[in-house]
């Protein structure tokens, strides 16, 4: 099995500024990661894919990189509507698995 | 505008069993593969389970593995997983889901295993 393991769990950031979420795979995938966004009471967001994709919902603040074991997630000037939990998920091999998430906070 | 909408949730004991159902629209089920994704109140997102678009393959987290099975309708566009052998860390949010890597999801159905 693949482990996901995201850093930090907790971001705590003010609006305007920029926020790097990390998420680090235990054996290679390529780059088939994707990212979500989760915010309380809601269902998870599709917000980029394969590694550095992003979807059409979201605006160009939203960056996607790495390939392999190393990817990285960027948010510049964050909004007070970015603050949610992001978990990355690799899709390259059964059985998928999540990251623990790093929740977003002001 | 593609829907996920999930039933069958609810209270149940440990060791019974549930059906959970989702009903897809807005895109061509027979065409995609879908899964079965959990969120654990203060754990995260834990995948379940994926079957395949014809439904010939079917894949489990090794924690469902034997309890919990996985089909599709193609011809009623609905997916269902059946639980049994429940257990108190099954508690959770079940989210049935478009795709491997998901790009639709339904808003979730509660499942609670409590005595």
């Amino acid at each position: 099995e693949i482990m996901m393991t995201q850093s930090p769990a907790t971001l705590s950031v003010s609006p305007g500024e920029r926020a790097t979420l990390s998420c680090r795979a235990s054996q290679s995938i390529s780059r088939n990661l994707v990212w979500y966004q989760q915010k309380p009471g809601q269902a998870p967001r599709l917000l980029i894919y394969a590694a550095s994709t992003r979807a059409p919902a979201f605006p160009g603040r939203f960056s996607g990189s790495g390939s392999g074991t190393e990817f990285t997630l960027t948010i510049s000037n964050l909004q007070s509507e970015d603050f949610a939990i992001y978990y990355c998920q690799q899709y390259n091999n059964w059985p998928l698995t999540f990251g623990r998430g790093t929740k977003v906070e002001i | 505008e593609v829907q996920l909408l999930e039933s069958g949730g609810g209270l149940v004991q440990p060791g019974g069993s549930l059906r959970l159902s989702c009903a897809a629209s807005g895109f061509t089920f027979r065409d995609y593969a879908v899964t079965w994704v959990r969120h654990v109140a203060g754990t995260g997102l834990e995948w379940v389970s994926t079957i395949s678009a014809s439904g010939d393959r079917t894949y489990y987290a090794e924690s469902v593995k034997g309890r919990f099975t996985i089909s599709r309708d193609n011809s009623k566009n609905t997916l269902y997983l059946q639980m049994n052998s429940l257990r108190a860390e099954d508690t959770a949010i079940y989210y049935c889901a478009k795709g491997t890597f998901i790009d639709y999801w339904g808003q979730g159905v509660p499942v609670t295993v409590s005595s």
